[in-house]
């Protein structure tokens, strides 16, 4: 079962335009991480959060993690074709024993020329 | 190469047969991980390893066997393919602990005729 919902499930934007990507979790979370994957290829680590109100920024892609912990936010800032591809937020759940990873069903973005 | 590889990256098979995939690291990563990727259920953990000669189980583990003599060599064994095992497995590692920062090979597509 999913328990960290991404949203949307797919996102068409036009080239230039900003973007949200969502993941939100019922639980408090240990620690949030960001990935893309392009067709045929493995997932790529983007970045990791794990502090409350956390921010972290790498060339025009935002994350934050929320204060709860327990949503993260992912933005682009003028959107190229070399974002395009799935991205997928994994968490740790706070309480969880084993701190094993659980993951979103994954964002496919297309960007429009 | 430095990094983790997995073979074959694409595999066709019958059922019923014996199936084994590869996955190989460099970097010395005490911990590795199989997934298994599928449209509707995102990315789901068959099984992980903490360490050589530690395994345990994941979310999906069975029709699935694992074994680490090594730490960097991490191979999954399907011993009787069925259908329902037709994915894309990827194969990760981490550092030192389950919620450190996993690391993806590129996948294997595995189709079970």
């Amino acid at each position: 079962s999913q328990e960290l919902e991404q949203s949307p499930q797919s996102l068409i934007v036009q080239e230039g335009k900003n973007l949200t990507i969502n993941c939100t979790s019922s639980k408090t979370l240990y620690g949030l991480y960001w990935y893309k994957q392009k067709y045929g290829e493995g997932l790529i680590f983007l970045m990791m959060l794990q502090k409350g109100g956390e921010e972290k920024s790498h060339e025009k892609i935002t994350a934050k993690l929320d204060e709860k912990k327990q949503q993260s936010s992912l933005h682009i800032t003028a959107s190229q074709p070399s974002h395009a591809g799935i991205y997928l937020c994994g968490a740790v759940p706070f309480m969880d024993s084993n701190y094993q990873l659980i993951w979103g069903a994954g964002t496919k973005l297309i960007i429009k020329p | 190469d430095a990094g983790i590889t997995q073979s074959p990256r694409y595999k066709i098979t019958e059922t019923g047969r014996q199936v084994t995939l590869m996955c190989h690291q460099t970097w010395s990563h005490s911990y590795m991980f199989w997934y298994r990727q599928d449209l509707g259920h995102g990315l789901r953990l068959i099984y992980y390893s903490a360490a050589a000669d530690i395994t345990d189980k994941g979310e999906v583990p069975d029709g699935y066997v694992v074994s680490r003599s090594k730490t960097e060599n991490f191979p999954l064994t399907l011993e009787s393919a069925t259908r329902s095992q037709t994915s894309v497995y990827f194969c990760a590692s981490s550092e030192s602990h389950s919620a450190d920062t996993q690391y993806f090979g590129p996948g294997t597509r595995l189709t079970v005729l």
